[in-house]
């Protein structure tokens, strides 16, 4: 069974940092590109980044939001992707996802599998 | 960014009804475009993908149609699991971008 849990979750003050991990189980994780969303509270789902499949050398690109500030990373022998984010602000609290790109040959259909989520949230 | 708008916001609907939801694209992106239901807590789920195409075990009474600038999501016959928030998103341009989301609720 194709899976994706995530973890890391919490609160944090604002200016600090914060790793999610997310976990992967059923497919081959290289070949996959890997996305991290968020949903604000009563909000819609808004894209951070992603990280591209091996075969794309793993180039990530990221929202002009979080763009200086979040890191996606991914170790391919755990079949782990990461995200990792400094010096958060409020507006970063959100429920994260990390999702699995649908791509053939670098063009994305979609996000066919979605992790549960986990809540940040950035609060003095 | 491409501007995706989706309407309505919300919709009342009955079990057995038909549901159509619209998607408009700020610029053409072809048939780039996926929806995906959410339900309350829970993580998105993918429905279709290319503007029409079904996902893998995705019940056929949903539908999607359209290509350049509007997009239609339709549930032919609405069943009480269908109850939803529901978005479309555009893979055609960096940044991918959402509507602001469909709830369709109980009338």
């Amino acid at each position: 069974e194709v899976q994706l849990v995530e973890s890391g979750g919490g609160l944090v003050k604002p200016g600090r940092s914060l790793r999610l991990s997310c976990i992967t189980s059923g497919f081959s994780f290289g070949d996959y590109g890997m996305n991290w969303f968020r949903q604000a509270p009563g909000k819609g789902l808004e894209w951070v980044g992603f990280s591209r499949s091996k075969a794309y050398g793993g180039a990530t690109e990221y929202a002009a939001s979080v763009k200086g500030r979040f890191i996606i990373s991914r170790d391919e022998s755990k079949k782990i992707a990461y995200l990792e984010m400094n010096s958060l602000k409020s507006e970063d609290t959100a429920v994260y996802y990390c999702s699995r790109e649908m791509a053939v040959l670098g063009y994305v259909y979609g996000l066919d599998v979605w992790g549960q989520g986990t809540t940040v949230i950035v609060s003095s | 960014d491409i501007q995706m708008t989706q309407s309505p916001s919300s919709v009342s609907a009955s079990v057995g009804d038909r549901v159509t939801i619209t998607c408009r694209a700020s610029q053409g992106i072809g048939t780039w475009l996926a929806w995906y239901q959410q339900k309350p807590g829970k993580a998105p789920k993918f429905l279709i993908y290319s503007a029409s195409s079904l996902h893998t075990g995705v019940e056929s009474r949903f539908s999607g149609s359209g290509s350049g600038t509007d997009f239609t999501l339709i549930i032919s016959s609405l069943q009480p699991e269908d109850f939803a928030t529901y978005y479309c998103q555009q893979t055609n341009t960096l940044p991918p971008t959402f509507g602001g989301g469909t709830t369709v609720d109980m009338k």
